[in-house]
C-alpha cells in the first residue's frame, strides 16, 4: 500500500498568512493526487486534481504543486471560511489512501 | 451534472450487517466507478473500496476484506456497500464518491454522507 504522509497534522494561522501543507507519497504516484477541504460536518470537497489543477469554483488563493512522491497545496492568503481540515488523496493505485489531515485553526 | 444521494442514517447492533445505498442522477452511472470512504467520529478519511457498474467488478481494501460487499444496479443506477459483522469501530459516516481513472473526474462528486452507529 502506498501511504501518504501529510504534515502538518494541526496548525495555526491567521487571517492573511501563506499556509503551506505537504503529502509525501511512500512511492511515485505520478500526478494522482488531489486535495481536499473539510469543515465541521461537511462533506469533503475538491479543491485540487491531478496535482495542480485547481477545481472549477475554488478560489484562486489555492494551488497545488508536486509530483512523484511530494506535493504541496499552498492557501496565499488565509481567509475566515478556510479555517478547515485538508486532506491529501493518492488515487495512482489501490487501495486508495488518504493523508491523515491537516487541521487549520485560528491563532 | 452527477448527482449522489444516500440512504439515511442507520443504528445497528453488533454482529449484524448494514446496507447502504448510493444513487446518482443526472449523468451516465456506469461510465464511472463509484468509491466507498468512511469516517469514524473525530477521525480521517478512510478508503473502504469501490465499484465500476458498467464491469460490475469491485475492488476492496484489506481491512474489510470478507466483510464488506460493494454492488451497483444500472438499472436504477444505484450504487451498495454492505458491511457485515459489525463492531463499535464501524460507527462512522460513509461517503460515496465518483471515481475515475480521469482525474479531472476522480473523488469531484461526493454523496451526503450516512452515518452509521453500531451499538448494543
Amino acid at each position: 500500500d502506498i501511504q501518504m504522509t501529510q504534515s502538518p497534522s494541526a496548525m495555526s494561522a491567521s487571517v492573511g498568512d501563506r499556509v503551506t501543507i505537504t503529502c509525501r507519497a511512500s512511492q511515485g504516484i505520478s500526478n494522482f493526487l488531489a486535495w481536499f477541504q473539510q469543515r465541521p460536518g461537511q462533506v469533503p470537497k475538491r479543491l485540487i486534481y491531478a496535482a495542480s489543477s485547481l477545481q472549477s469554483g475554488v478560489p484562486s488563493r489555492f494551488s497545488g504543486s508536486g509530483s512523484g512522491t511530494e506535493f504541496t497545496l499552498t492557501i496565499s492568503s488565509l481567509q475566515p471560511e478556510d479555517f478547515a481540515t485538508y486532506y491529501c488523496l493518492q488515487h495512482n493505485s489501490f487501495p486508495r489512501t488518504f493523508g491523515q489531515g491537516t487541521k487549520v485553526e485560528i491563532k | 451534472q452527477v448527482q449522489l444521494v444516500q440512504s439515511g442514517a442507520e443504528v445497528k447492533k453488533p454482529g449484524s450487517s448494514v446496507k447502504v445505498s448510493c444513487k446518482a442522477s443526472g449523468g451516465t452511472f456506469s461510465t464511472y466507478a463509484v468509491t466507498w470512504v468512511r469516517q469514524a467520529p473525530g477521525q480521517g478519511l478512510e478508503w473502504v473500496g469501490r465499484i465500476i457498474p458498467f464491469l460490475g467488478v469491485a475492488k476492496y481494501a484489506q481491512k474489510f476484506q470478507g466483510r464488506v460487499t460493494i454492488t451497483a444496479d444500472k438499472s436504477t443506477t444505484t450504487a451498495y456497500i454492505e458491511l457485515s459483522s459489525l463492531r463499535s469501530e464501524d460507527t462512522a459516516i460513509y461517503f460515496c464518491a465518483r471515481d475515475a481513472d480521469i482525474a479531472a473526474s476522480a473523488f469531484d462528486i461526493w454523496g451526503q454522507g450516512t452515518r452509521v452507529t453500531v451499538s448494543s
